[in-house]
């Protein structure tokens, strides 16, 4: 099946400093990705629609300027956290819709990134 | 917004059990998917089931859709250790959607 990576897997950082986490699918070409945040033992929360060549459309209550969203070729894309703080600690999960799945809007998950703010 | 309810949030089996789970949703879709999350680590893609389905089958697991209910359910036969995971349903509201819409997920912890 279809491969996404994320990278890095974890990271910490000092409360105000802006952190990127890399979103790739390895094997296809997604002209759409998805950014999802999670808290420990709580479901998936979408933040943002990722499309390639195109601004991002997020989600109701997600800071645009807090979470900047790169979809700059059909494999990658790009997640900054910027101006850290201990608040944004969570998991951070990638996915990509692969177009040739027929239509049925199967998505292929990357491994996350768990990030920690102090 | 999440708009699925999954029951039980929470359900420890022993191992050889059957395990099922339940998924509730508010509006009409075009699918439901079902994804594992083992701790700490990404979602895998399950079985996907379309709203002109009722029932499908993959290995050990067995999805039912009741769209008159909006509730679907996950059956995983003779359960394993390593089935241990977190359980999410999502759903799609028309084909060309993009978005998925999770539900909270059940914890499965099967016991040796």
């Amino acid at each position: 099946g279809a491969v996404v990576s994320q990278h890095p897997s974890w990271v910490i950082c000092k409360s105000g400093t802006s952190v990127k986490i890399e979103c790739r699918s390895l094997d296809f070409q997604a002209t759409t990705m998805f950014w999802y945040r999670q808290f420990p033992k709580q479901s998936l929360m979408l933040m943002a629609t990722s499309n390639e060549g195109s601004k991002a459309t997020y989600e109701q209550g997600v800071e645009k300027d807090k979470f900047l969203i790169n979809h700059a070729s059909l494999t990658l894309s790009t997640l900054t956290v910027t101006s850290a703080h201990p608040e944004d600690s969570s998991f951070y999960i990638c996915s990509a819709r692969d177009p040739s799945g027929g239509g049925y809007n199967e998505q292929f998950f990357g491994p996350g990134t768990r990030l920690t703010v102090l | 917004s999440q708009q699925g309810e999954e029951d039980p949030q929470a359900l420890s089996i022993q191992e050889g059990e059957n395990a099922t789970m339940n998924c509730s949703y508010k509006t009409s879709i075009n699918n439901l998917q079902w994804y594992r999350q083992n701790s700490g680590r990404g979602l895998v893609h399950l079985i996907l089931i379309r709203s002109n389905e009722r029932e499908k089958h993959s290995g050990r697991l067995r999805v039912t859709l009741d769209t008159s209910k909006k509730s679907s359910s996950l059956l995983i036969t003779a359960s394993r250790a390593a089935d241990t995971a977190s359980y999410f349903c999502a759903t799609a509201r028309d084909q060309g959607a993009q978005k998925l819409v999770f539900g909270q997920g059940t914890r499965l912890t099967i016991n040796p």
